[in-house]
């Protein structure tokens, strides 16, 4: 079935650099635009990247731009998000999930998540 | 940047049904059909339950449905269940390359 596993979180010192993957299956990776969102604890759920299907489009929820880069490799099935400079408000859930084919939503199915903790 | 509203909380008895709203702007919920509702039990991802305004995932339940009227969009759980209980969030289109999510409802089944 449709599914996408995040990996790569962990504890980070502000300033420092992470980087998430998102591993696809069930479905046509390369026929997607891909999502990130990410929820803060005990927060709601943040929009914060986006990447089309091969990869020429990417845009950015503002608090990140500059910051978070994210791609992916259709060949390996697996999105990316770079995350550099990171900062203590980073801290959260950071999931991925499939676009939709209009305005890439829905977002559906969507990863267990993976932590990404920014502390000194 | 577009911002949706909803109430922080809502809850009914089961059996009953519940509305839960998330209201924008003529540019945002009244302007766009790419509007989605999504659930989240407590330590778990968010799961589609409504897209497109008002279109049911196979798998969810005809229990749950979505309309809109005006800047509002509304999800409605009738026949409420135990296993309803959890938080929901509106999420759309916002235009101009940035997609938005609602700050979410806890839904109390009592």
């Amino acid at each position: 079935q449709l599914q996408v596993v995040e990996s790569g979180g962990g504890v980070v010192q502000p300033g420092g650099s992470l980087r998430l993957s998102c591993a696809a299956s069930g479905f046509t990776f390369k026929d997607y635009g891909m999502h990130w969102v990410r929820q803060a604890p005990g927060k709601g759920l943040e929009w914060v990247a986006l990447i089309s299907q091969d990869g020429t489009n990417q845009y950015s929820t503002d608090s990140v731009k500059g910051r978070f880069t994210v791609s992916r490799d259709n060949s390996r099935k697996t999105l990316y998000l770079q995350m550099n400079s990171l900062r203590t408000e980073d801290t959260a859930v950071y999931y991925c999930a499939k676009a939709g084919g209009v305005r890439f939503l829905p977002f559906d199915p969507w990863g267990q998540g993976t932590l990404v903790t920014v502390s000194s | 940047q577009s911002a949706l509203t909803q109430p922080p909380s809502a809850s009914g008895s089961p059996g009953q049904s519940v509305v839960i709203s998330c209201t924008g702007t003529s540019s945002d919920v009244g302007a766009y059909d790419y509007f989605s509702w999504y659930q989240q039990h407590p330590g778990k991802a968010p799961q589609l339950m409504i897209y497109e305004v008002t279109k049911r995932p196979s798998g969810v339940p005809d229990r749950f449905s979505g309309s809109r009227s005006g800047n509002t969009a509304s999800l409605t759980v009738s026949g409420l269940q135990a296993e309803d209980e959890a938080d929901y969030y509106c999420s759309l289109y916002a235009g101009n390359n940035n997609w938005v999510f609602g700050g979410g409802t806890k839904l109390t089944v009592l």
